[in-house]
This record gives structure tokens, C-alpha cells and sequence, in this order.
């Protein structure tokens, strides 16, 4: 089955402790991101990767961090983390299509994080 | 850059009613469209998109949306809503550029059903 998955689904944590939130494709997709959704200002794009080793920050990238190391993998580092990162995460993969632009998006589950 | 308005955050409409969400957006060339809905606690789920061609797009669960260039406009309709279409509504507009994997979302209209 074609899918996004992501881990862990929800997470509390308290200030400055380091975290990592997995991301992972099974489309062979090139183009993969992530995005955090908050009330009234619904998804805004955090970083965003277009293949390996090729990473680029979207329009919310301050305190993230992210790296493509395999096609499949794009996870989303918090390397101190501080409760306005408190969020609703997604991460996305798509696939650029041959005649241009871009396919669907598919979106992972979602990961709901709480710093304390 | 792109961006996308929806101007209505809540509607609230009776079941078997119709229903209509706006969603309106500024890009300079042909955009790539798209609205999704998000039950509550859970991720998102594409509803149907437009790239290019018929202007009237069939999506899943009974939902269309008619894209107006002249409007700037991506409105979502369902002739017939029923309890469990009670969401949230994304609408979201990509890219044919160098960011062609972003996409611009609307901040999302939240649609109660009512009895």
C-alpha cells in the first residue's frame, strides 16, 4: 500500500530536549516535506527537499532542522525544542510529473507534539 | 508567490442541504489546485484537483469544484451534504516552477452538519 508513515504519533516533551520525528515513503517519490498546522493559520511549509542530499527551509524553518539522506526518509529534527513549536506535524511526499508540475500530494497521519 | 484565501472559517449547514466552500487564489500562471478535507484526527485526504482541461472537476464523496480564471476562484460544492461530511476543508494551490512541490494553504473552513 502506498502511504506516508510517521512516528511517533504523538509526543509530549518538555523544553530543550532534543527530539526526532520520522518520516518515511514507500512511493519513490523525489519531492518531500514537512508542514505544521495551526489553528486559523492552517498548513504552513517548515523545510522542504526536492531529492537526496538537496534540502531548502519552507516559509516556518527557524528552530527545525531536516535531512535527506535516502529517498524514503525525510526526518524533522527539533534540536531545542520551546512550547510555540507545540503543533500539529505533517509530513508530504510527491511526485514531479513528466508533463509538468507536480502529482497529489500525499500526507503522513500526522504527528501532534506538546512541549511543556 | 502563491496564496490562497478562503474567506469563510466556520460554516454550518443542515444535512441534505447544499453546500458551497470559496476559495480564491493569487498566482501568475496556471496554477495547480487542489482541496482536501481533514476529519477530525486525522491527516488529510485529497478530495480532487485540477491541473489543466475541463474547468468542472469530479472528486470522491459527491464533491466538484469549478475552477474560474477570471474569478481567481476554486469553489467546492456538494449538492447534498450528509453528517459525516462535518470537517475541516483545506484548499491549497501548487506550483509548475521551481517550488512545484509546495503547496499554499488556505487557512481552512470548518463545516459543522447539523440535524
Amino acid at each position: 500500500e502506498a502511504q506516508v508513515t510517521q512516528n511517533p504519533r504523538y509526543l509530549i516533551t518538555v523544553t530543550g530536549k532534543k527530539l526526532t520525528v520520522t518520516c518515511s515513503q514507500n512511493m519513490n517519490h523525489e519531492y518531500m516535506s514537512w508542514y505544521r498546522q495551526d489553528p486559523g493559520l492552517g498548513l504552513r511549509q517548515i523545510y522542504y527537499s526536492m531529492n537526496v542530499e538537496v534540502t531548502d527551509k519552507g516559509d516556518v524553518p527557524e528552530g527545525y532542522k531536516v535531512s535527506r539522506k535516502e529517498k524514503r526518509n525525510f526526518p524533522l529534527i527539533l534540536e531545542s525544542p520551546s512550547p510555540n513549536q507545540t503543533s500539529l506535524y505533517f509530513c508530504a511526499s510527491t511526485l514531479h510529473l513528466l508533463a509538468g508540475g507536480p502529482s497529489e500530494q500525499f500526507f503522513g497521519p500526522g504527528t501532534r507534539l506538546t512541549v511543556l | 508567490a502563491q496564496s490562497v484565501t478562503q474567506p469563510d472559517i466556520h460554516i454550518t449547514v443542515s444535512e441534505g442541504a447544499s453546500l458551497e466552500l470559496r476559495c480564491n487564489y493569487s498566482y501568475g500562471a496556471t496554477p495547480y489546485l487542489f482541496w482536501y478535507v481533514q476529519s477530525p484526527g486525522q491527516g488529510l485526504q485529497l478530495l480532487l484537483k485540477y491541473f489543466s482541461g475541463d474547468t468542472l472537476v469530479q472528486g470522491i464523496k459527491g464533491f466538484e469544484a469549478e475552477f474560474k480564471r477570471s474569478q481567481s476562484s476554486f469553489n467546492l460544492r456538494k449538492p447534498s451534504v450528509h453528517w459525516s461530511d462535518a470537517a475541516e476543508y483545506f484548499c491549497a494551490v501548487g506550483a509548475d516552477s521551481d517550488s512545484w512541490g509546495k503547496l499554499q494553504f488556505g487557512a481552512g473552513t470548518q463545516v459543522v452538519v447539523t440535524p
